[in-house]
């Protein structure tokens, strides 16, 4: 089955700093990779994705990549802000059955 | 619309007890999944029903099962508790089955469960 790896799990950055965190998928026919927000005690959030025929999407302050061929995808947040504190889960699904990452705890700093 | 719901929000058991959780989706959305979120695993999928159809199963023992209703409601039950059931127990729900294509899901609040 599919194995999603999550790097970091704690990501710690002062206001204003960028933010990046990685994930590794193995199954090459993953083909749809979302990334979700999760605020503490709230619900997962979609904030964005990106499908197999695309590198990389951005959507004002938040960007994702994909390098199908070494099986890996980033989310990329600039300027940070305090309100940007939460945990980053991203997903790999291709079969019918998402695999999530561990999730990385991102902290900013005012 | 209204977003995905579920209840309880929060519920206390007992070892050897059995429990049913609640699910309702987004109206006109037809899939809903399953999933429990814990500190040291994260989000595990449980399963994921389409037209009161179990399509997809994760890797989780019989005691955990489930069910969806014709109005797209879904519950699932956990029955003969166990402490490590202990999690929050997310639904999501989509307009389609997941598929390679793949539809947003859109998670609701999550049921708390101890189980003492």
């Amino acid at each position: 089955g599919e194995n999603v790896e999550q790097h970091p799990s704690t990501l710690s950055v002062q206001e204003g700093d960028s933010a990046v965190i990685k994930c590794t998928y193995s199954d090459s026919a993953s083909n749809y990779f979302p990334w979700y927000k999760q605020e503490l005690g709230k619900r997962p959030q979609l904030i964005i994705d990106i499908r197999s025929n695309v590198g990389e999407k951005k959507d004002q302050r938040i960007a994702v990549t994909l390098n199908k061929t070494a099986k890996h995808f980033s989310l990329h947040i600039t300027e940070t802000q305090p309100e940007d504190s939460a945990v980053y889960f991203c997903a790999a699904s291709g079969s019918y059955i998402p695999t999530f990452g561990r999730g990385t705890s991102l902290i900013v700093h005012p | 619309k209204a977003g995905v719901t579920q209840t309880p929000r929060y519920l206390i058991k007992t070892r050897g007890q059995q429990v049913t959780l609640s699910c309702s989706p987004i109206s006109g959305h037809r899939s809903v999944s399953w999933y429990q979120q814990t500190p040291g695993q994260g989000l595990q999928f449980l399963f994921e029903y389409f037209s009161e159809t179990q399509r997809n199963k994760g890797n989780f023992p019989g005691r955990f099962s489930g069910r969806q209703f014709s109005n797209s409601r879904s519950e699932m039950n956990v029955s003969t508790l166990e402490l490590g059931d202990s999690a929050l127990y997310l639904c999501a729900s989509s307009l389609e089955a997941l598929s390679p294509a793949t539809d947003t899901q859109y998670f609701g609040p999550g049921t708390r469960l101890t189980v003492l």
